[in-house]
């Protein structure tokens, strides 16, 4: 059963402190999406990658905000310093992107992150 | 222009009533416009997406209608059932400007047995 898979599902820290977050694309996906979920924006586009290549990360505080492919099975989402309204969940999506009929995006069932 | 604006925000029916969730977009490069559906602690799950070409589409309970002069698409959810209780987020993206997908503010529906 393919699936993303995001780790950790839940972690709680402090401000100031480091957090990554994992995610396990679909294996064969070529194009991985983090959003950022939270009550007042919704569904917020972060960054994205093609081909391990990144796209746009317009959506990323780039002061405190890095994502990155390392290989196809692996991306991260890093915040340092990490500060109160970072809380949210993170969500991985992963699809393929193959022309016009490109497919659907996948989900993983994402990270929340509380920070105090 | 990369706005997708969705409404209501939260609505109630009674089992059996027929939801209506609206969006509506700026961007004319749009062309595809799917529907996802989120249970409390899942990610968003696809359930129905249309392309600009049709005016409607139909997969079981569920219909997107589409207006591209209007610039509006809808979803419709026949006989609702207690166990379509979820957030339904309509999103829109463009193949070509990068295909990535912007998502509306969501809709939490409640269908009451």
């Amino acid at each position: 059963d393919a699936r993303v898979t995001q780790t950790p599902r839940d972690k709680v820290t402090e401000m100031g402190q480091e957090v990554t977050m994992r995610c396990q694309p679909i294996l064969g996906h070529n194009t991985v999406f983090w959003y950022r979920q939270t009550m007042m924006q919704g569904l917020e586009l972060l960054a994205y990658f093609r081909n391990r290549a990144p796209l746009d990360d317009s959506g990323m505080p780039k002061d405190r905000f890095s994502a990155e492919m390392p290989d196809a099975t692996l991306a991260t989402l890093k915040i340092q310093p990490s500060e109160p309204r970072d809380s949210a969940v993170y969500f991985c999506a992963s699809g393929i992107w193959v022309g016009a009929n490109t497919g659907e995006l996948f989900f993983g069932e994402g990270s929340r992150l509380t920070v105090l | 222009q990369q706005q997708v604006k969705q409404s209501p925000q939260s609505l109630i029916v009674q089992k059996g009533g027929i939801p209506i969730i609206n969006c509506a977009y700026e961007n004319t490069a749009f062309d595809y416009f799917p529907w996802y559906q989120q249970f409390p602690g899942k990610g968003p799950a696809l359930l129905i997406a249309i392309r600009p070409d049709v005016s409607e589409k139909k997969e079981g309970r569920f219909t997107i209608s589409f207006n591209k002069s209007a610039k509006q698409f809808s979803l419709h959810i026949m006989d609702s059932q207690p166990g379509d209780s979820a957030t339904y987020f309509c999103a829109a993206r463009s193949y070509n400007q990068g295909g990535k997908l912007i998502f509306g503010q969501g809709t939490e529906l409640s269908v009451k047995p």
